[in-house]
């Protein structure tokens, strides 16, 4: 009963590093999103996927990039690493497009630090 | 301004005291409203959802909704220890992407 995973936990970077954060669901969702938290900004959308092959922009998408290769993985990736990325990254799915009453089933966040 | 409001805190009661938590939006689009709690270190959880105005209850704790004033508010009563987390507000448009609140940091203290 995994639910949502995110690989890996933490990580430090150094500017202009580049990484990819891993996000797997094993519910069969078709909806998959990557979020960032920020104190006092709250969770911020970076991109989103509406099914297998597909990807879209959300609210912050600059300097990351996204893939959707397979229905149960979703990856963020950085480039070129800036401090300004250093947050706390959330992974999220849920069955269908809202609105309904179906939740977003979250990972449990990978902490970035870029120095 | 920002779909969604939320007094950030943090907010510290002792424990049995009532808390309330609110939030405002200015979308009179919105017609789901959702609470998801995130204890430290982990990801959000729905706690509650309402759909359109009115109160719905859920044990100790209670979502009201009043489209009018585009104003929700989570009440928890007799809060305990183990209700210390963050408290996000969320609504979801007609689109694929949710408007989160920044969350209200509540520590209960024994």
């Amino acid at each position: 009963n995994a639910g949502v995973t995110q690989t890996p936990k933490f990580r430090v970077l150094k500017t202009g590093q580049s990484m990819t954060l891993l996000c797997a669901q094993d519910m069969n969702h078709e909806y998959m999103y990557w979020y960032r938290q920020d104190p006092g900004m709250g969770l911020r959308l970076i991109h989103y996927s509406v099914g297998e092959g597909t990807t879209a922009k959300g609210e912050v998408p600059d300097g990351y990039n996204v893939s959707r290769l397979k229905k149960q993985n979703f990856l963020l990736g950085l480039e070129s690493a800036a401090p300004s990325q250093t947050s706390v990254y959330f992974c999220a799915s849920t069955p269908r497009a809202m609105p309904t009453n179906e939740k977003l089933f979250f990972g449990s966040g990978t902490q970035l630090s870029v120095l | 301004q920002k779909e969604v409001e939320q007094d950030p805190g943090p907010l510290s009661v002792p424990e049995g005291a009532i808390v309330s938590l609110n939030c405002t939006y200015s979308n009179s689009a919105f017609q789901y409203f959702m609470w998801y709690r995130q204890y430290s270190r982990k990801g959000p959880e729905l706690l509650m959802y309402t759909y359109s105005s009115g109160n719905k209850e859920d044990g100790r704790f209670t979502a009201q909704v009043d489209k009018s004033s585009k104003y929700i508010s989570l009440f928890i009563r007799d809060s305990q220890p183990s209700d210390s987390a963050t408290y996000l507000c969320a609504m979801p448009p007609t689109g694929n992407q949710f408007y989160f609140g920044t969350g209200t940091s509540l520590t209960v203290i024994p």
